[in-house]
């Protein structure tokens, strides 16, 4: 049972062009939620998060929308750069408990 | 800077052979997991730990165990390995709660049974 899914396996963006990243969670006890991305060959490293008792967190060109009542939650990258190509995981954690469940990524590619 | 460092980047192992593989962190961090990545199915818990000699099962403990003798080091034990364990395999630590969630990742240990 996919608690956290991320239902496009990859993405194709033009350069300096939004990219927007989906994913979706059936757990309702989920209450912190992550991006992580990740290079080939590379553990995958922390990009952004967002607490439940928000609904959007900004860190310079990364933007994380949550929608609890849609159990949705999206990251937004504008302007899109060559260096963004990679493999983008989102995460889920619930009530305090550091274990985290992660969707199944989504590849984002772009085009210069 | 936090750092996770795994033992091998590549490893190549035959069916039954029993597999070590090691992960070291220096940051002194509480928690640390380890997960297998395979394609179309992200990163899935194999098992976990709070603490020095403790030990929780993750999403997919069939045909693992660990150990964490020192805070610093979590090792993951292949029994006996089979080619269905081909996979690559991520180390992650964090602190407690109160310092946030992130994981910090090591950068994978690619293992092949043959």
């Amino acid at each position: 049972d996919q608690q956290v899914k991320q239902n496009s396996p990859s993405l194709s963006v033009q350069e300096g062009r939004i990219s927007i990243l989906n994913c979706d969670y059936t757990n309702s006890m989920f209450d912190y939620f992550l991006w992580y991305k990740k290079y080939p060959a590379e553990g995958p490293t922390f990009l952004i998060s967002i607490s439940s008792i928000k609904d959007k967190n900004e860190d310079g060109r990364f933007t994380v929308f949550l929608n609890k009542s849609a159990k949705h939650l999206s990251l937004h990258i504008v302007p899109s750069q060559p260096g963004d190509s990679a493999v983008y995981f989102c995460a889920a954690s619930a009530g305090g408990n550091e274990k985290l469940t992660f969707g199944t990524g989504t590849r984002l590619t772009i085009i210069p | 800077d936090v750092k996770v460092t795994q033992s091998s980047r590549y490893l190549v192992k035959r069916t039954g052979e029993k597999v070590f593989l090691e992960c070291v962190q220096d940051m002194d961090h509480e928690n640390m997991f380890w997960y297998r990545q395979d394609p179309g199915l992200g990163l899935r818990l194999i098992y976990f730990s709070y603490d020095v000699k403790m030990k929780e099962k993750g999403d997919i403990p069939e045909g693992y165990s660990v150990s964490r003798e020192k805070k610093e080091r979590f090792s993951l034990i292949l029994e006996s390995a089979s080619t269905n364990q081909t996979s690559m395999y991520l180390c992650a630590s964090t602190p407690t709660p109160d310092r946030g969630y992130e994981q910090y990742f090591g950068p994978g240990t690619r293992l092949t049974v043959t």
